[in-house]
């Protein structure tokens, strides 16, 4: 059974500083994976997603990369501002059960 | 806009009395799911549809029901809910059929629906 964990489980960080969310999964028989981000109480926004044949997937400030055969994705974020605070959540598109989510990374951008 | 909406937002109700929360997307998305989200266990798939009248159970299925009779539609169904399915809860689709090789199954989410049963 897919697991997906997610280290670490809290990070705080001054304004302006790049910084880097893990993503683990234990099945790499994987179809994609997703980033998303969520706020306190609100819904899931999708960020990022990279397809199995994909390494890496770029949106503005984000960069995503993907390494299936170790199970490890990345999550970069690059000069943080204090609107990038929230939980990021990874979920791995695993086939027949789809989107095995961890248990995301609580992000604090402190201005 | 391509979204998910999902009623109510917030729904205070008591034990054993029936409810559903409805969830539509206007994406011509096959598939959709409802996942429940509690501290410390993350987010847990509850039921999915790959398709009308399709419908299978996902992790954590007790207690709930699903019907897909329509694409759009994917309600979810407490016929006798219980306290300990307060919880906050999401549905969402994407185009994954499971059929086959699509290029693009971002999944889309809808606000989420803040149920407390007492």
């Amino acid at each position: 059974k897919q697991e997906v964990t997610q280290i670490p489980a809290a990070l705080s960080v001054p304004e302006g500083e790049n910084l880097v969310l893990n993503c683990s999964f234990t099945d790499s028989a994987i179809y994609n994976l997703q980033w998303f981000r969520q706020d306190p109480g609100k819904g899931l926004t999708s960020l990022l997603l990279i397809q199995s044949s994909q390494r890496e997937q770029t949106s503005g400030r984000l960069n995503a990369s993907l390494d299936k055969s170790s199970g490890r994705s990345t999550l970069y974020i690059a000069a943080s501002q204090p609107g990038d605070s929230a939980t990021y959540l990874c979920a791995v598109d695993n086939y027949g059960q789809n989107f095995v989510f961890g248990p995301g990374t609580r992000l604090s951008v402190l201005p | 806009e391509a979204q998910v909406t999902q009623n109510p937002r917030y729904l205070i109700t008591v034990t054993g009395k029936k409810l559903t929360v409805t969830c539509s997307q206007n994406m011509n998305h096959e598939y959709m799911s409802w996942y429940r989200q509690d501290p410390g266990l993350g987010l847990r798939q509850i039921y999915y549809s790959m398709n009308v009248e399709v419908t299978d159970k996902g992790d954590v299925p007790e207690g709930y029901k699903v019907s897909r009779k329509e694409k759009r539609n994917f309600p979810l169904i407490l016929e006798s809910p219980s306290p300990n399915q307060t919880s906050l809860y999401f549905c969402a689709s994407s185009s994954y059929t499971g059929l086959g090789r699509l290029p693009n199954t971002e999944a889309f989410f809808g606000q989420g629906t803040r149920l407390t049963v007492v």
